[in-house]
């Protein structure tokens, strides 16, 4: 039992180069995340998903999407890096809240470096 | 908007004391609270999960407790090791709306041996 997955664990892009963080979970949570750290600013909430084909978005969702063709994979898309990008990345997963009632479960993040 | 708190921002304790750190958050209606640790360069681990019908939740040396009305939660460490050093993270989650954890910004706890 893997958990939540993610990968890279770390990449340096170029400012304007687009990339894909991926996070995958094989507990069969219907709920799924991405949160950046920042220091001094704690985890921030960017996109997150209730289901299979519905998305929604966070506190901070400018500069990034999401899709959710699968339980198991919620990738996170960058569509032009900026250098305020630069961040660690957490996936996080869930059972519904309708549901078992258990806490998220965080992949072990992306370190992100924009140039 | 809810907004969480952890005070102090860093504690360093000599090994072997028993300690509690503080977690307040303003809007009580919230479905549960997460404890996470982080290791330095690390993911979260999750530690206790409180719901919000629940007043304490323990798993070996850890005990989180949790006043809904007063917005506060304690995570009690006892006889602390050197290897309990690291920060430490509580999240709220609410009943409904978005699907959220507003995290505090953690206290970073040193156990000096």
């Amino acid at each position: 039992n893997a958990g939540v997955t993610q990968t890279p664990k770390f990449q340096v892009l170029k400012t304007g180069q687009s990339m894909t963080l991926q996070c995958a979970q094989d507990m069969n949570h219907e709920y799924m995340s991405w949160y950046r750290q920042d220091p001094g600013m704690g985890l921030r909430l960017i996109h997150y998903s209730v289901g299979a084909g519905i998305t929604d978005q966070g506190e901070v969702p400018n500069g990034y999407n999401v899709s959710r063709s699968t339980t198991e994979d919620f990738p996170l898309r960058l569509l032009s890096a900026a250098p305020s990008q630069t961040s660690v990345y957490f996936c996080a997963s869930s059972y519904s809240m309708t549901g078992r009632g258990v806490g998220y479960t965080f992949g072990s993040g992306t370190r992100l470096t924009v140039v | 908007k809810q907004e969480v708190t952890q005070i102090p921002a860093a504690l360093s304790v000599p090994e072997g004391e028993n300690l509690v750190l503080n977690c307040s958050f303003t809007d009580s209606a919230i479905y549960n609270l997460q404890w996470f640790r982080q290791d330095p360069g690390k993911g979260l681990t999750s530690l206790l999960l409180i719901q919000s019908s629940q007043r304490e939740q323990t798993s070996g040396r850890l005990n989180a407790s949790l006043d809904k009305s007063s917005g506060r939660s304690t995570l009690y460490i006892a006889a602390s090791q050197p290897g309990d050093s690291a920060t430490y993270l509580c999240a709220v989650r609410r009943y409904f709306g978005n699907e959220k954890l507003t995290f505090g910004t953690g206290t970073r706890l040193t156990i000096i041996p």
